[in-house]
Parts: structure tokens; C-alpha cells; sequence
């Protein structure tokens, strides 16, 4: 049982450049979720998903698209990478919803030059 | 609209000493509430969470908190620090369908 998975740990983008943060869990969770953290701000709820299908927007969402496809993975795209996406991203997943322990994987570390 | 206040942004505590850290909410007549601890390059770890009932909620760690109605609060406390509690401390509410979460607070303790 490996939890809540995230793929890369590190990340370097250049301006304008596209990528996609990989995401999965192995828990049969439904309530999935991608935050970003910065310095003083805490973490802000960029997407989130209630179930395979179903995605909706948080309090972040411009520049990044999620889907949901099966119960297990929730990858955040990135589509032109800006300086200001420069943060740590953590997934979270939880049994229901929102209201349940929210399981945090280790996060990725992105750079925007 | 700002749902979660923590209006310490540093607190340092001497180990042994007691701890209280605070947090303001401004969402919900009976607001779901939750803190999570999160170490040095780690993700968050939940400490405990209030839906209803009693008031004073035991967590893991030695931890509690108190939600007050009447202050929309709901401060984490633990009687004695440990150095192993050096970490930063996030409180959260559930707003809609949505977790939001506080600045959080960054727990130094001193030797």
C-alpha cells in the first residue's frame, strides 16, 4: 500500500514550456485533490475531483487542467509554464470527500525560469 | 472571501512549555474544522478534526483544540512541547465542496 504517489519530486521548467504532474493512489479513494504551496500563503486548492469524471475548479485554477479518468490517477497539466507557478505541489486524496482525512503525498518541487 | 485566519505566522516555544496556536474561521454556521501538521519536506499529516458535539477534540501527538462558537476559533493546544513538535501547523475548513486552508504557522521550540 503505497499511499498517495507523486511524480517528479523535482521539476525545472522554462517560460512557456508544458508539463504534467503525476498523481496516484492505491486507497479506492474518490476524493482527489491538487494544492500548491507558497511561502505565507499556505495551500490553495488549484483542482479537485469527487470521483472518475467529475473535476471541478478551486481557488487556483488558471494555467493548469486536470482530468480524471479512473479512481486512481489525477494528473495537473501545466500549459505554458509561468515564473509565478514556480511552488511545491501536493496531491491529496481522500475516502469520500472533502470533509474526510485528506491523505497528502511528498510533493513536487517545480521551478519556472 | 478569507475562511481561515492564523494570525501567528512564527511562534517559539521552549520545550516543556505549553502551547497554544490560533485559528480563525469566518465560513459556516457549524463549520467543519481540521488541523495538519506538516514536518521539514514532508506533506500534511492530520492531527484532528471537529464536525459536531463535543467541543474539546482530542488528537493524535498530545494534541486538542477547542471550537468556540462565540469566537469563531478553534486554537490547538498541547500542555508540553517536545522538540519533535518543530514544525508548521495549518488549520483548515471545509467551505462547499472545497478544503481551505490557513497560512499556517511555523512551531520553533527552543532547548
Amino acid at each position: 500500500n503505497a499511499g498517495v504517489t507523486q511524480t517528479p519530486k523535482f521539476q525545472v521548467l522554462k517560460t512557456g514550456q508544458s508539463m504534467t504532474l503525476q498523481c496516484a493512489q492505491d486507497m479506492n479513494h474518490e476524493y482527489m485533490s491538487w494544492y500548491r504551496q507558497d511561502p505565507g500563503m499556505g495551500l490553495r486548492l488549484i483542482h479537485y475531483s469527487v470521483g472518475a469524471g467529475i473535476t471541478d475548479q478551486g481557488e487556483v485554477p488558471n494555467g493548469y487542467n486536470v482530468s480524471r479518468s479512473t479512481t486512481e490517477d489525477f494528473p495537473l497539466r501545466l500549459l505554458s509554464a509561468a515564473p509565478s507557478q514556480t511552488s511545491v505541489y501536493f496531491c491529496a486524496s481522500s475516502h469520500r470527500d472533502r470533509g474526510d482525512e485528506q491523505y497528502f503525498g511528498p510533493g513536487t518541487r517545480l521551478t519556472v525560469t | 472571501a478569507q475562511s481561515v485566519t492564523q494570525p501567528d505566522i512564527h511562534i517559539t516555544v521552549s520545550e516543556g512549555a505549553s502551547l497554544e496556536l490560533r485559528c480563525n474561521y469566518s465560513y459556516g454556521a457549524t463549520p467543519y474544522l481540521f488541523w495538519y501538521v506538516q514536518s521539514p519536506g514532508q506533506g500534511l499529516q492530520l492531527l484532528l478534526k471537529y464536525f459536531s458535539g463535543d467541543t474539546l477534540v482530542q488528537g493524535i501527538k498530545g494534541f486538542e483544540a477547542e471550537f468556540k462558537r462565540s469566537q469563531s476559533s478553534f486554537n490547538l493546544r498541547k500542555p508540553s512541547v517536545h522538540w519533535s513538535d518543530a514544525a508548521e501547523y495549518f488549520c483548515a475548513v471545509v467551505r462547499g465542496n472545497k478544503l481551505v486552508f490557513g497560512a499556517g504557522t511555523i512551531l520553533r521550540v527552543k532547548s
